[in-house]
């Protein structure tokens, strides 16, 4: 069964960095898109970057676009983003999700990690 | 961007009734040249991951039961509950992912009573 496991979250001052971790199995990583999606706490999900599935399409929300890096390794399965410059406004629980569509539309989530929580206080 | 703006912002129905929530695009999120509506819905409980339940605006997506279903087109769209369940109290979410940022509607909090 599709399988999505994030990791890296914790707390970091405003400033900082982190980088967050997603590990994708039961699925066929290398032939899927995939999305960092954030929500913060009471808030609806935000979505943050896409990468498409073999790393050559990738975007970003206005809100982290010079700031945070979307990345993948389809050799081992694996998702990356990298945030710096963090801000009080970036704390989240962050949710990995695989990309449901082909073609050039964002497409939508059909499954998601169980997130994890960053935290940007000082 | 194309916003969405859900309604009601809440809402309490009674067990075994139907809810209905709607969802309205700033734009189209119709595509003609492969007549499709890129809507989705999601359903969220305290503590979990979204989980979608509909796609394509109608799309009931696997395993998902069929006392959840979606309608509309264009910028109108509406998820339908009917005869609802006390597992279904949660909040739902529509977005649409035509055009990035695929965004989301803001939420309705869905009760059960």
């Amino acid at each position: 069964q599709v399988q999505l496991v994030e990791s890296g979250g914790g707390v970091v001052q405003p400033g900082g960095s982190l980088r967050l971790s997603c590990r994708a199995s039961g699925f066929m990583f290398s032939d899927y898109g995939m999305h960092w999606v954030r929500q913060a706490p009471g808030k609806a999900p935000e979505w943050v970057a896409s990468i498409w599935f073999d790393g050559t399409n990738i975007y970003y929300s206005d809100a982290v676009r010079g700031r945070f890096t979307i990345s993948r390794d389809n050799s081992n399965n694996m998702l990356h983003l990298q945030m710096h410059s963090l801000r009080a406004e970036d704390t989240a629980v962050y949710y990995c999700a695989r990309r449901a569509i082909f073609g050039t539309a964002p497409g939508y989530c059909d499954f998601w990690g169980q997130g994890t929580l960053v935290t940007v206080s000082s | 961007d194309i916003v969405m703006t859900q309604s009601p912002e809440s809402l309490t129905v009674s067990l075994g009734e139907r809810a209905t929530i709607n969802c309205k695009s700033s734009q189209s999120v119709f595509y003609n040249s492969n007549d499709k509506n890129y809507l989705a819905w999601y359903q969220q409980k305290p503590g979990q991951p979204p989980k979608v339940l509909i796609s394509w605006a109608s799309n009931r997506e696997s395993g998902v039961p069929d006392r959840f279903s979606g309608s509309g087109s264009g910028t109108d769209f509406t998820l339908t509950i009917s005869s609802l369940q006390a597992e279904d109290a949660a909040v739902y979410y529509c977005q649409q992912y035509y055009k990035t940022p695929p965004l989301f509607g803001q939420g309705t909090k869905l009760e059960i009573k």
